[in-house]
């Protein structure tokens, strides 16, 4: 099954503590994407790959990391995370290493950050 | 810098009735693309539509269509006879030259029986 595979779902943590969410998709889709869902803001970009080895600030990069050694993967990372870096986060991949192609979104992973 | 806007923050309808919800956007590019994308309570994402920005014509899907006018920067949703199932909040997006996503803010959409 064609998907977007994003882990943890759920993570209660404290500021401070380094934490990684993973994602993974089987798909062979070149561009790859992180999202943040906030009430009343809808969902920001944070970092976006376009292919291995290339990734690029989203609108809003402060805090986070990425790497995008493999195909498939792209972790993001959370060095010393922070109380608002609470969020919803989502992973999402497309076909070709451009944002004009409609993304497959994982199921999302919520972050509390205390 | 490219901005989406969805004034309406929630809606509520009664079934059967028709809705369009509202997508603004602003960018100086003269190449983008305008998504729509629905999240259900569930909570997940799917893909409803893609545009580019050369391409004005309308289009429908069933019971969906979508009216992009680039004179005034915007590409509105119509739901018609919305059914119980269309609750969800629905997202409109813009991609730019640079492969860049901005998402608006969403609406709610509620649909009682």
């Amino acid at each position: 099954e064609a998907q977007v595979t994003q882990n943890p779902r759920y993570l209660i943590t404290v500021t401070g503590k380094k934490l990684t969410v993973t994602c993974s998709q089987n798909m062979n889709h070149e561009y790859m994407s992180w999202y943040r869902q906030d009430p009343g803001l809808g969902l920001r970009q944070i970092y976006y790959s376009m292919n291995v080895e290339v990734t690029d600030k989203g609108d809003v990069p402060e805090g986070y990391k990425v790497s995008r050694k493999e195909k498939r993967n792209f972790p993001l990372i959370l060095e010393s995370p922070s109380p608002n870096q609470t969020s919803l986060y989502f992973c999402a991949s497309s076909l070709q290493g451009y944002s004009n192609q409609p993304q497959h979104f994982g199921d999302g992973t919520r972050l509390s950050i205390l | 810098a490219q901005k989406v806007t969805q004034a309406q923050t929630e809606i509520s309808v009664v079934e059967k009735e028709d809705v369009t919800l509202d997508c603004v956007y602003e960018t100086r590019d003269t190449t983008y693309y305008l998504f729509w994308y629905k999240q259900p309570p569930s909570g997940e994402l799917v893909f409803l539509i893609r545009r580019n920005s050369f391409d004005e014509q309308n289009e429908i899907s069933g019971r969906y269509s979508w009216n992009f006018q680039k004179s005034t920067s915007s590409f509105n949703f119509t739901i018609t006879a919305s059914q119980v199932v269309d609750s969800a909040v629905y997202f409109c997006a813009l991609s730019d030259n640079f492969n860049k996503f901005y998402f608006g803010s969403g609406t709610k959409l509620n649909v009682k029986p």
